[in-house]
This record gives structure tokens, sequence and C-alpha cells, in this order.
């Protein structure tokens, strides 16, 4: 089955400093690639998101490119400030039937300390 | 409201009782989702309404579990004879409909099983 795999935290980074969390996905087809962000005692939000190969999400200052030839999607910012700590979880969902299904990697926690 | 509400926030409970969740979708969407979400795991879905058909009960872990919803409004989801692995933060979520439509979630129900 369709599955998710990204890089485990937590991860502690400075102000300012570059950030990349690796996503990598198993799935048949074209799935839709998405990162969720969860910020301390919020819900889940999307943060971003690509449909199709090559595209590229990016969303307050985020990026992420669907690389359908290394089955990868990871999350990139440059200059991260402390009000991006969070838990950030990427997923997908299928293509075709079950196109509602979202298949969640197990989440990365930053903390930006400044 | 704005977005998904889901409640109780927080549910302790003994094991073997049975317990009820609540959420309200935002107004207008007709695709709802049930997911849970165990301590250091990813989200694992469970149950997906859209409008009057008949809803994905494909992630449902066990006869325990069931979940309604009247049309396009509330749904709850119950869970019987409780077992300390139904220990989870059970989350909610809602979108105007399937098919990479992204999908908005409530804060969630912690619920803890004594």
């Amino acid at each position: 089955g369709d599955s998710v795999t990204q890089m485990e935290g937590p991860v502690t980074l400075s102000e300012e400093a570059f950030l990349t969390i690796n996503c990598t996905y198993t799935a048949t087809g074209y799935p839709s690639l998405f990162w969720y962000v969860q910020y301390p005692g919020e819900g889940l939000q999307l943060l971003l998101k690509a449909t199709k190969a090559d595209d590229k999400g990016s969303n307050k200052g985020f990026e992420a490119t669907y690389r359908k030839e290394t089955t990868s999607f990871h999350l990139e910012k440059g200059s991260v400030q402390v009000s991006d700590s969070a838990v950030y979880f990427c997923a997908l969902s299928p293509s075709g039937a079950g196109s509602y299904q979202l298949t969640f990697g197990k989440g990365t926690k930053l903390s930006v300390i400044p | 409201g704005a977005g998904v509400s889901q409640s109780p926030s927080n549910k302790v409970t003994e094991k073997g009782k049975d317990v009820e969740l609540r959420c309200d979708p935002i107004s207008g969407h007709t695709a709802l989702y049930w997911y849970r979400q165990r301590l250091g795991q990813g989200l694992e879905f469970l149950i997906y309404f859209q409008g009057n058909s008949a809803p994905d009960k494909s992630g449902l872990p066990s006869d325990r579990f069931s979940a309604e919803r009247t049309g396009e409004s509330v749904s709850t989801l119950t869970i019987q004879r409780t077992q300390q692995e139904d220990s989870a933060v059970y989350l909610c979520a809602s979108s105007l409909g399937d098919s990479n439509q992204p999908q908005h979630f409530g804060d969630g129900t912690r619920l803890s099983i004594l």
C-alpha cells in the first residue's frame, strides 16, 4: 500500500538557519503530495501542496518540489524563524479511486531557537 | 463557526466504557473524514463521508468503532468497550469535496483510556 517516510526529529535549528525536512513516498500512479503543519496548541493546517510531477508548492517561505524520479517531496525554507516551530507532516493522496484518503508520515518536530 | 469544531477536547474514561466523539464540519463542506493519531505516529485514516453516499469505512480498526453522519452536518464517532490501545487523538477534517480539495482539520479529541 501507499506509504510516506519522513525524517525523524526532533530538529533544532537556530533562527535564520536553512531548513530541509526530507520526505519520500511509495505509491502507484501519480499521487498528490502535501505538507501539513501543526503549531503548538493548534490543529493541522495545510501548508502547501503539489498535484503533479515537477510542480513546486510554496507558502510562507516554505517550498517543496514534487520529484517523480526520486519519489520525494522535501520541504525547504531558506531562513527559519522562531514562529516556524511546529510539527510538520508530509502526506499523499492517491490518484484515482480513493483519492480522498490521505496517508501521512509520522511527523517531524521542528524547534527554532533565537 | 469558521473552522471544524470537535468535542470534547479531552476525554478520560475507564476501559470497557463506550465513548462518543463529535465533529462539526465547516458549513458547506460535503466531505468529512475521521483520523486517529497515536503518540509518535502519523495520522491513520478511519472513515470518510461524502454527501449522501455510502461511507468508506475501510480504515476502522475493529467492529467496536462506528461513525454516523446525517446529510452534510455533524458526525459522531463511537468507540464501544474501549481498550487501552484506543488511547489517541482523534481528528476530524472536512473539505468541499474529494480529489485534491484541501482537508481542514479540527483540533482533535484527546482520548485517554485508563
